[in-house]
């Protein structure tokens, strides 16, 4: 199975700043790399597909780069519905496995 | 608009079945791929199925193999997941979302199962 290993596992952060999550796979999995967004009793939300594609309806100051190995989300500029867990997850090859997620809090 | 409603959840005693239903609108149910994908409480999102959406091609997570089942009825826009043989650790949220293009679209707002004597 491909291991999907996120950084940081928490954050603290305030409105207005840049954030970057990463995200590692165990082994190479070209683009296929989905970002999703958690909020607590929600269920998971769609942010970026194929590594840097955006889901329809989501704000552009996400976005997503990478290929490989090695991934990364990128709020621009932090805002106040933004604060949520984020979760990698790789559709390379099944099973499909998730990073333990990214809980991004407030400063 | 898109919308999954799970249900079916519950409390159950170990070594006891539960049958999750998933009831999906807003979308040509028949034309898309379904999995069901499971979140132990405080933790992180685990992937347990996949349902080809003509139910020709199933694949498993090895945590469930042979002892869930999916399938799914396009006539009745609905995906099923019957679980047998549960543990303390299938303790979860169950989450059907159907999936496209290698991705998970969209998710309903799961079904809760809690695995206790």
């Amino acid at each position: 199975d491909i291991q999907m290993t996120q950084s940081p596992s928490s954050l603290s952060a305030s409105i207005g700043d840049r954030v970057t999550i990463t995200c590692r796979a165990s082994q190479s999995i070209s683009r296929y790399l989905n970002w999703y967004q958690q909020k607590p009793g929600k269920a998971p939300k769609l942010l970026i597909y194929l590594a840097s594609s955006l889901q329809s309806g989501v704000p552009s100051r996400f976005s997503g780069s990478g290929s490989g190995t090695d991934f990364t989300l990128t709020i621009s500029s932090l805002q106040p519905e933004d604060f949520a867990t984020y979760y990698c997850q790789q559709s390379s090859s099944i099973p499909w496995t998730f990073g333990q997620g990214t809980k991004v809090e407030i400063k | 608009e898109v919308q999954l409603v799970e249900s079916g959840g519950g409390l159950v005693q170990p070594g006891g079945s539960l049958r999750l239903s998933c009831a999906a609108s807003g979308l040509t149910f028949s034309t898309y791929n379904m999995n069901w994908v499971r979140q132990a409480p405080g933790k992180g999102l685990e992937w347990i199925s996949y349902i080809s959406s003509s139910g020709s091609a199933i694949y498993y997570a090895d945590s469930v193999k042979g002892r869930f089942t999916i399938s799914r009825d396009n006539a009745k826009n609905s995906l099923y997941l019957q679980m047998n043989s549960l543990t303390a650790e299938d303790t979860a949220v169950y989450y059907c979302a159907n999936s496209g293009n290698y991705r998970l679209d969209y998710w309903g707002q799961g079904t809760l199962v809690t695995v206790s004597s």
